[in-house]
């Protein structure tokens, strides 16, 4: 089975701190996403990764910036957070071919 | 702007009946096409994939697939009460890695 980890299920910060979401994934994926999801926005894109060290932006990257080192690993580094930014956060990786993604359990920020 | 729609419900069905669940797309050249099942407060859990036009069965469900309307839907047959959840739609376009997901519909199954 696919099993993709995140750091924290949930997480409260305060405003201006540096937050950091790590994701996990053991498949051996070449692709990782991070997304938000807000009540009646749905799923957003924030940031994509294609391969290590190689990432693209998202439909919503502003405020957040993202690090993949390893190939399992992908992480999003909020570097101030504020208080818009808080969201439930997940984590999804898909291999390049068949495209299904498999998602984490996310993470429930809080940003006060 | 891609766009995937889906009626937000929510979709009402009673214990073992059919419920189904529509989803259309913009992107033409879309290619690849999933469904995903959603609890309150979880993560969404991949439930079919489909790739070609026409029908896809596991289990209880069936996914059916229209390029030429821009189609997509989701069928759950004998629905129970565990079923009771939103189901997100998803398109990825070819020749990209982004997906799109549609808002998704709520599926309430009465016992």
């Amino acid at each position: 089975d696919v099993k993709v980890t995140q750091s924290s299920r949930y997480l409260v910060k305060r405003t201006g701190e540096k937050v950091f979401l790590e994701c996990v994934q053991d498949m051996d994926h070449e692709n990782m996403f991070w997304y938000r999801q807000d009540p009646g926005l749905g799923l957003r894109l924030i940031y994509f990764s294609y391969d290590v060290k190689m990432k693209e932006k998202g439909d919503i990257p502003e405020g957040y910036s993202v690090s993949r080192e390893k190939k399992e690993r992908f992480s999003l580094i909020l570097e101030s957070a504020s208080t818009n930014q808080t969201s439930m956060y997940l984590c999804a990786s898909s291999p390049d071919t068949p495209y299904e993604q498999y998602f984490g359990p996310g993470t429930r920020l809080t940003v006060t | 702007q891609k766009e995937v729609e889906q009626n937000s419900g929510p979709l009402s069905v009673p214990e073992g009946a059919i419920a189904s669940l529509n989803c259309t797309y913009s992107d033409r050249v879309s290619q690849s096409f999933f469904w995903y099942r959603q609890y309150s407060g979880k993560s969404p859990e991949l439930i079919m994939s489909i790739y070609s036009n026409g029908d896809k069965e596991d289990g209880r469900f069936t996914a059916q697939l229209n390029k030429a309307s821009q189609y997509v839907s989701l069928l759950i047959r004998d629905s129970q009460p565990s079923d009771s959840a939103t189901y997100l739609c998803a398109v990825r376009a070819s020749g990209t890695y982004k997906y799109i997901f549609g808002t998704g519909t709520r599926l309430k199954v009465l016992a």
